[in-house]
């Protein structure tokens, strides 16, 4: 079965420095999305992304993040200058189209020190 | 912001028995519904979703019942299965927003007794 694919699946990173989580979204997926889960709390919408632009992003989607589909396959999510309270799981999801169920990678966790 | 929630943060079923998971929204918005299950170290894999203009959707040993009018669903597991223990979150979408992000509740840990 099609599954979206998330690496690393642990990334540590001094405060400040910039960071690429990458997915590779299901092959035949039009919508894409970060979501992310701080330990102990729900899991938040971060951005969405249909033909090559953001559709929609959320407050905590600030000048820090971007989003980028490189290739037809690649899906990465950037932060500029990383903050300790970026600590948290970044899972990835894509979907064939909307109100379709969105499919999840096994995120990664982003530890800031 | 608390437009989807789930009051239970943990569920103990004996196995072979019914496990029932509640979920209560806000948004009247709202038209889309899914749950997932996720398991320590992965992500949320999707279970069964129902769509605002059905009241009941059912997948196997998965039933979701949706009741508009009282803005809540219910998951359905039977029978249980040590396998079902693990966390469900229950999430919501609304296409008339113009998006379709998901807003997720804050999870239901069942564990299924043997």
């Amino acid at each position: 079965e099609p599954e979206v694919t998330q690496t690393p699946s642990h990334q540590v990173t001094q405060m400040g420095q910039e960071v690429i989580l990458r997915c590779v979204p299901i092959s035949n997926h039009l919508y894409f999305y970060w979501y992310r889960q701080i330990l102990g709390q729900k899991v938040e919408f971060l951005v969405s992304f249909y033909n090559n632009e953001i559709s929609e992003k959320s407050e905590i989607f600030d000048d820090q993040f971007s989003v980028e589909r490189p290739d037809g396959s690649n899906f990465t999510l950037k932060i500029r200058s990383t903050k300790l309270e970026d600590s948290a799981m970044y899972f990835c999801a894509s979907s064939g189209r909307i109100n379709q169920p969105q499919h999840f990678g096994d995120g990664t966790r982003l530890s800031i020190l | 912001d608390q437009q989807v929630k789930q009051n239970s943060p943990s569920l103990s079923v004996q196995e072979g028995r019914i496990s029932i998971l509640n979920c209560d929204y806000t948004n009247s918005m709202f038209d889309y519904f899914l749950w997932y299950k996720k398991y320590p170290a992965e992500g949320p894999t999707f279970l069964i979703s129902i769509s605002s203009i059905k009241d009941k959707n059912e997948d196997g040993r998965f039933t979701v019942f949706l009741n508009k009018s009282a803005k809540h669903l219910s998951l359905h597991i039977v029978p249980s299965q040590p396998g079902d223990s693990a966390v469900y979150f229950c999430a919501a979408s609304g296409r008339d927003f113009g998006n379709e992000k998901l807003t997720f509740g804050t999870g239901t840990r069942l564990t299924i007794i043997p």
